[in-house]
């Protein structure tokens, strides 16, 4: 599952620090937004999800946000670790049929 | 935890070749999806799956294209004659029902030679 790409947009970090990734979505009609994590070799993992009714949803460690008047999506991580060293997809989706439409990514480097 | 398995992880196949794809998604999973990702770009939709039949593909899901739920626990992609630009990853995916999230399987990588 490798998403590397010269072009990938690239967010380095502290360990221990917090981390943004921001996403801007284009389909104002998206009935849910996720993050998915994918780390090399390997396929997207599912970190969270948030409805279009929704502004905030948190998780452990991570919050998403969600302003529907600009169209962008964040994700916050809190005091990063190594192992969230990955490459970070937001994806939206409508609830009839399912599909769902990936941003281009971006890649987290967490420093030790 | 339950998870999506795929086979093989890896399939070097020749121009011009068939390939099936294959993957078990999590058992009592509704929906099944195959995505693909060609190396340095974003993973793209290719084909849903509920009820026996397609629910919706995209653009790419073209005639060289198919899929099949051949019994009761596996789902399967078919390239019916692979060209040099279908190399990518694939990635089988499944969900319980609409809008709920999509788990992914680890991807077969495809490489035409």
């Amino acid at each position: 599952g490798e998403s590397v790409g010269l072009h990938l947009p690239t967010l380095s970090v502290q360990e221990g620090d917090n981390s943004i990734i921001n996403c801007a979505y284009s389909n104002s009609a998206s009935d849910y937004f996720i993050w998915y994590k994918q780390e090399s070799g390997k396929g997207p993992q599912f970190i969270i999800d948030i409805r279009s009714n929704m502004d905030k949803r948190q998780g452990q460690r991570v919050t998403v946000l969600l302003n529907k008047t600009v169209k962008h999506l964040s994700l916050q991580i809190a005091a990063t670790q190594p192992g969230d060293s990955a490459v970070y997809f937001c994806a939206e989706g409508k609830a009839a049929g399912n599909k769902l439409t990936f941003g281009g990514g971006t890649r987290v480097l967490v420093k030790p | 935890e339950p998870e999506v398995t795929q086979t093989p992880s890896h399939q070097v196949t020749q121009m011009g070749q068939e390939v099936i794809l294959r993957c078990v998604p999590i058992s009592n999973h509704l929906y099944f999806y195959w995505y693909r990702q060609i190396l340095g770009q974003k993973v793209e939709f290719l084909v849903s799956f509920y009820n026996n039949e397609i629910s919706e593909k995209s653009e790419i899901f073209d005639d060289q294209f198919s899929v099949e739920r051949p019994d009761g626990s596996n789902f399967t992609l078919k390239i019916r004659s692979t060209k040099l630009e279908d190399s990518a990853m694939y990635f089988c995916a499944s969900s319980e029902g609409e809008g709920r999230e999509a788990f992914f399987g680890q991807g077969t990588r495809l490489t035409v030679v």
